[in-house]
């Protein structure tokens, strides 16, 4: 099983502030996927990483992909109340499954 | 430019009866997966199909649970007999191709009494 490691599990910060979470695992994914998950709600889709070493923009939203491709982060910046959400990573593997982390649960106050 | 669809949103049963959950996919898209989310866990694969053909269901249990993606029609992830440990969410995804992003639909809440 390949497993995703999501830290910090849980994060409260002020509006205006920035932050970053991550995602890591011991395995090598053909494709990362970030989602975000409101409550009672689907994931949605914010990005697919592909390659090693590759950044992704998303307005205040910065997605980078491990050189190994087996690890991201997210980067906010001037988190607004907005962003408050669960984000979720995704490892797509060869046998076209996803393998999520249990998410990081972000918190803006404002 | 619909995305996916699931129905119904929200649905309970009491312990014994079959629970039937349906997906369509976006359109243009015809590899189906369906995946569970049980409370404090993360999303887990079920079942890959095509149109048709069941790809991998290795994430399924094998008794009770079932799926098809038939021709004409919706994908069904099927349940008999529920029992109060089937209760979660279940999501469906869709891609155009393999390795291919995966699209979420909303999700259907089962509820076992």
């Amino acid at each position: 099983t390949q497993l995703l490691e999501q830290s910090p599990q849980f994060l409260s910060i002020q509006e205006g502030e920035n932050l970053t979470v991550y995602c890591n695992s011991s395995s090598v994914f053909s494709s990362l996927q970030w989602y975000r998950q409101e409550p009672g709600e689907g994931p949605v889709l914010l990005v697919t990483v592909v390659t090693g070493g590759e950044v992704k923009k998303l307005k205040r939203l910065t997605f980078q992909f491990g050189d190994a491709r087996k690890d991201s982060s997210l980067h906010i910046t001037a988190a607004q109340t907005g962003d408050t959400g669960l984000y979720l990573c995704a490892g797509l593997s060869g046998n076209n499954r996803l393998a999520f982390g249990k998410g990081n649960q972000v918190v803006v106050i404002p | 430019n619909a995305g996916v669809m699931q129905n119904p949103r929200h649905l309970v049963r009491r312990r014994g009866q079959e629970a039937r959950l349906r997906c369509s996919p976006m359109k243009g898209h015809s590899h189906v997966y369906w995946y569970r989310q049980l409370p404090e866990e993360g999303l887990k694969f079920m079942v890959y199909l095509q149109k048709e053909n069941i790809i991998d269901e290795s994430g399924m249990p094998k008794e009770r649970f079932s799926a098809e993606f038939p021709k004409e029609g919706p994908s069904i992830l099927r349940i008999q007999q529920v029992v109060r440990g089937d209760s979660a969410a279940y999501f469906c995804a869709s891609s155009r191709d393999t390795q291919e992003t995966q699209y979420f639909g909303p999700g259907t809440r089962l509820l076992v009494l």
